[in-house]
């Protein structure tokens, strides 16, 4: 069965590094997604992409972010400069029809930031 | 934005039957799903839901859709340890990109 798979499972880093969180969506999908979820909270939506452009973004989704698909299987997530706060699991989804159906995640990116 | 609420909570005897609940608040959400999370691991899709639709069944799992109310259960038959995960309600925004959680009913399955 086709799945969304993203790399690093797990990734530290230092408060104020770059960190690039790495997805390959399931290969006849349109449309891409970034989540994250702060430990003991609930999936928070980050940003939505499709066409190679950003459909809709969130409040959290600031200019300390950015998303990219640098070719036609990656979709990558950019954080600048990383915060304390950003620690979370971020997790990538695909789907092929817009908000309908199944929308399908990753088993996601762990981020710890120190 | 979308409110999705859920009971935080559920213990069930394993044999029994389980229902978890969830209330939302946007009723343009045409889609409404149930995702499960299984400690450390990602998010399942289990079944979803059109919004012009009462109910879907799915082997042991049946959803309920009460759209007046703005209700959604999930209700799994014969309930198996397998099944102890976190359970999260949600529906797509009105731009239909984004899907709004709840904060996840915990279910804890006892033999």
């Amino acid at each position: 069965e086709p799945e969304v798979t993203q790399t690093p499972s797990h990734q530290v880093t230092q408060m104020g590094q770059e960190v690039i969180l790495r997805c390959v969506p399931i290969s006849n999908h349109l449309y891409f997604y970034w989540y994250r979820q702060i430990l003991g909270q609930k999936v928070e939506f980050l940003v939505s992409f499709y066409n190679n452009e950003i459909s809709e973004k969130s409040e959290i989704f600031d200019d300390q972010f950015s998303v990219e698909r640098p070719d036609g299987s990656n979709f990558t997530l950019k954080i600048r400069s990383t915060k304390l706060e950003d620690s979370a699991m971020y997790f990538c989804a695909s789907s092929r029809d817009r908000g309908a159906g199944e929308l399908f995640f990753g088993e996601g990116s762990r981020l710890t930031v120190l | 934005g979308e409110d999705v609420e859920q009971s935080l909570f559920l213990s069930v005897r394993e044999g029994d039957s389980s229902v978890i609940n969830c209330t939302y608040t946007d009723s343009s959400s045409t889609y409404l799903y149930w995702y499960k999370q299984e400690p450390g691991a990602g998010l399942q899709l289990l079944t979803y839901i059109f919004s012009n639709m009462d109910m879907k069944q799915d082997q042991r799992l049946t959803v309920l859709l009460n759209k007046k109310d703005k209700h959604l259960s999930l209700r799994i038959a014969d309930t198996q340890t397998g099944d102890s995960a976190i359970y999260f309600c949600a529906g797509n925004s009105n731009s239909g990109y984004a899907l709004n959680f709840g904060k996840g009913t915990s279910l804890l399955v006892t033999p």
